[in-house]
């Protein structure tokens, strides 16, 4: 069975500062995994997708997530947060359908 | 771009009323999707449809049936709603590229309360 595991409910950073989105995934094979952002009032919007292409991937924004198959983590990074970066985070593992974390909650404060 | 339609932001529905929620995708796409999503549970999903007519269980069906006969609809539909039925409704459609699932895109989302 798959499953993946978004390890913080919330993350807070100030502008200008790395941000890092923890998520973890137990798949029995090489899964395609994604990463979705939603903004308040606005539907999700997928910010990257990792097909087994390259192990580092770079999406939208400037975000970029690495997979790493022996600590089973997909996690995403920025080098320095926006404003406009504060909304909620879906780490996204999939098989025959799509399997969601619980979401990331990235809080910027100026 | 592709447009994923959701028939109303916001809905308020009794207890024991039967509730539609319409979705329409204008990319042709093969797969259609519902979720609900509730705050610290992420998104979970109802139903899904990978052609007209078809439908297949995702992980919460109870409670919940769908409607698929035109390609680029797909129905959601609350026999009789109950008050564990409010929350935050969210379709989606995708290709469908050999065995795999491409992206998929969302609609805005029904922000359902029932009463």
């Amino acid at each position: 069975a798959q499953s993946v595991t978004q390890l913080d409910s919330h993350v807070s950073v100030s502008e200008g500062t790395p941000v890092l989105l923890r998520c973890n995934y137990s798949s029995s094979y090489s899964p395609s995994l994604f990463w979705y952002v939603q903004h308040p009032n606005k539907g999700l919007q997928l910010l990257l997708k990792y097909t087994s292409a390259a192990t580092l991937v770079k999406g939208i924004n400037g975000f970029e997530a690495e997979f790493k198959k022996s600590e089973t983590s997909f996690h995403l990074t920025k080098p320095s947060a926006h404003m406009s970066d504060a909304a909620e985070y879906f780490c996204v593992v999939r098989y025959s359908t799509l399997t969601f974390g619980k979401g990331t909650m990235l809080l910027v404060s100026p | 771009d592709v447009k994923v339609t959701q028939s109303s932001r916001y809905l308020v529905k009794r207890t024991g009323e039967k509730v539609f929620l319409e979705c329409v995708q204008d990319m042709d796409h093969e797969n259609m999707f519902w979720y609900r999503q509730d705050p610290g549970l992420g998104l979970r999903l109802i139903y899904f449809s990978y052609d007209v007519k078809m439908k297949e269980k995702g992980d919460i069906p109870e409670g919940y049936s769908v409607s698929r006969e035109k390609k680029e609809r797909f129905s959601l539909i609350l026999e009789s709603a109950s008050t564990n039925q409010t929350s935050m409704y969210l379709c989606a459609s995708a290709w469908l590229a050999g065995d795999f699932y491409n992206e998929q895109f969302f609609g805005p989302g029904t922000r359902l309360t029932v009463l």
